[in-house]
């Protein structure tokens, strides 16, 4: 069964500062996935990651895969408040789609 | 263009009652997802239709759970009968597999359930 591991799962960064969340996943992928999900809302797509050694950056944001590690990682370059959310992986693999436990971010001043 | 639209966007029913949700896609995205995220947690996949077929439905409860896709455009999701554990927010969600934004899902508002 395809298991995804997110970590950290709560994290809680100053302004400025740059930190990576790691996502694990168990067996061989055709896709894996970011999202952010704002308290009470619905989820909004950041990257999608189709082949090994892909890299994807949309401002502050910057998505890796390493299809061979089973590893995918987000990274957060200067972080700021409107960063807070919490940042989820899914991994798609034949069909069978899998999100992790999520990655609760703050930001603080 | 317009999202994926979902309704009622929120339901409150008794156990054992059953309820029905409708989501509509994005015009033209075949494949369309529906997904339980209970509160805290991460969303899980219940059912992938590719236009009107069914992909996966191996995490959908199949005792009490239903959805289907006439004519592989909007989808119903039902629960009959409703336990207290099925209280969660369900996502639809459509994507393509064309284009700049192939594969990228993009979710509906959601349907709150409360099961009391």
């Amino acid at each position: 069964e395809l298991k995804v591991e997110q970590n950290p799962l709560f994290l809680s960064m100053q302004e400025g500062k740059n930190y990576t969340i790691y996502c694990n996943y168990s067996t061989t992928s055709d896709r894996l996935y970011w999202y952010r999900q704002d308290p009470g809302k619905s989820l909004e797509s950041l990257f999608v990651l189709l082949s090994n050694g892909a890299v994807k950056q949309e401002g502050r944001l910057m998505a890796s895969l390493d299809t061979k590690a089973r590893l995918s990682t987000l990274h957060i370059t200067a972080a700021v408040h409107d960063l807070s959310a919490t940042y989820f992986c899914a991994v798609d693999s034949s069909n069978d789609m899998r999100f992790g436990a999520g990655t609760r971010l703050t930001v603080k001043p | 263009e317009a999202g994926v639209a979902q309704s009622p966007r929120y339901k409150i029913i008794e156990k054992r009652q059953s309820v029905a949700f409708w989501c509509n896609p994005i015009s033209g995205h075949a494949t369309l997802y529906w997904y339980q995220q209970i509160l805290g947690q991460g969303p899980k996949l219940l059912i992938q239709f590719q236009n009107n077929g069914v992909v996966d439905d191996s995490q959908l409860p199949k005792d009490r759970f239903s959805a289907e896709r006439l004519k592989g455009v909007d989808s119903t999701l039902k629960i009959q009968p409703a336990k207290l554990e099925d209280s969660a927010v369900y996502l639809c969600a459509s994507s393509s597999r064309s284009g700049t934004a192939a594969y990228e899902q993009y979710f509906g508002p959601g349907t709150r359930l409360t099961v009391t």
